[in-house]
């Protein structure tokens, strides 16, 4: 695997399921991001973690839950779900050395249709 | 606050001709970073370009060329001699210094869709 991968691509989920989105980076990298990309709106960053600590939190609900147990992986927690959440939620990995801002390399997305 | 403007939300033309994407940013930082990325239909971003704010220099690669205006606040991307692959959505996006422990908040626009017909 190569790049940063995302599963499963697709989910269909009732408001009443628990389910949780998988990322893996295979660039070594030590900062890694949640975004939701709806229809009508701009891509929206929705969380951040540095060398594995969350360092922001971007007023999302907390129906949302991250969690990053390494460098390379970062989960999204989802529960109790509402049908504005339906979007496209992509992953993202870059490596940050304080001071320069090196591009964010992205997963395929997975997306979510909440019924 | 960070802003960043791609006023064209749709651009349409024949293949081969030359297409330029506009993007505008606002951000009260003198060191910040403009990205651009490309959105296939498949969904993944794929960078295209990083530029620090202060490097002016206009970048050429291929048929892809960056202009980038600090007077003017704009950082355009021209495709020169377009391809029905590049049919995409283009996002133009703005990064100030990391100021949360080495990571970056990634302001975007909100897209052009890029349709080049054969």
């Amino acid at each position: 695997e190569t790049g940063v991968t995302q599963t499963p691509r697709h989910l269909v989920m009732g408001m009443t399921n628990k389910k949780s989105l998988k990322c893996e980076q295979h660039l070594g990298h030590n900062a890694m991001y949640w975004y939701k990309q709806s229809a009508k709106k701009p891509l929206e960053l929705m969380f951040v973690y540095s060398l594995e600590e969350r360092v922001e939190n971007n007023s999302v609900p907390s129906r949302f839950s991250p969690e990053c147990p390494n460098s390379s992986h970062l989960f999204l927690h989802l529960h109790t779900l509402q049908p504005e959440d339906s979007a496209l939620y992509l992953c993202a990995s870059s490596q940050d050395n304080g001071g320069v801002s090196y591009e964010q390399y992205f997963g395929p997305g997975t997306r979510l249709t909440v019924t | 606050a960070q802003k960043v403007t791609q006023a064209q939300t749709e651009i349409s033309v024949v293949e081969k001709e030359d297409v330029t994407l506009d993007c505008v940013y606002e951000t009260r930082d003198t060191t910040y970073y403009l990205f651009w990325y490309k959105q296939p239909p498949s969904g993944e971003l794929v960078f295209l370009i990083r530029r620090n704010s202060f490097d002016e220099q206009n970048e050429i690669s291929g048929r892809y060329s960056w202009n980038f205006q600090k007077s003017t606040s704009s950082f355009n991307f021209t495709i020169t001699a377009s391809q029905v692959v590049d049919s995409a959505v283009y996002f133009c996006a703005l990064s100030e210094d990391p100021i949360i422990q080495g990571a970056q908040k990634l302001v975007f626009g909100q897209g052009t869709r890029l349709t080049i017909n054969p």
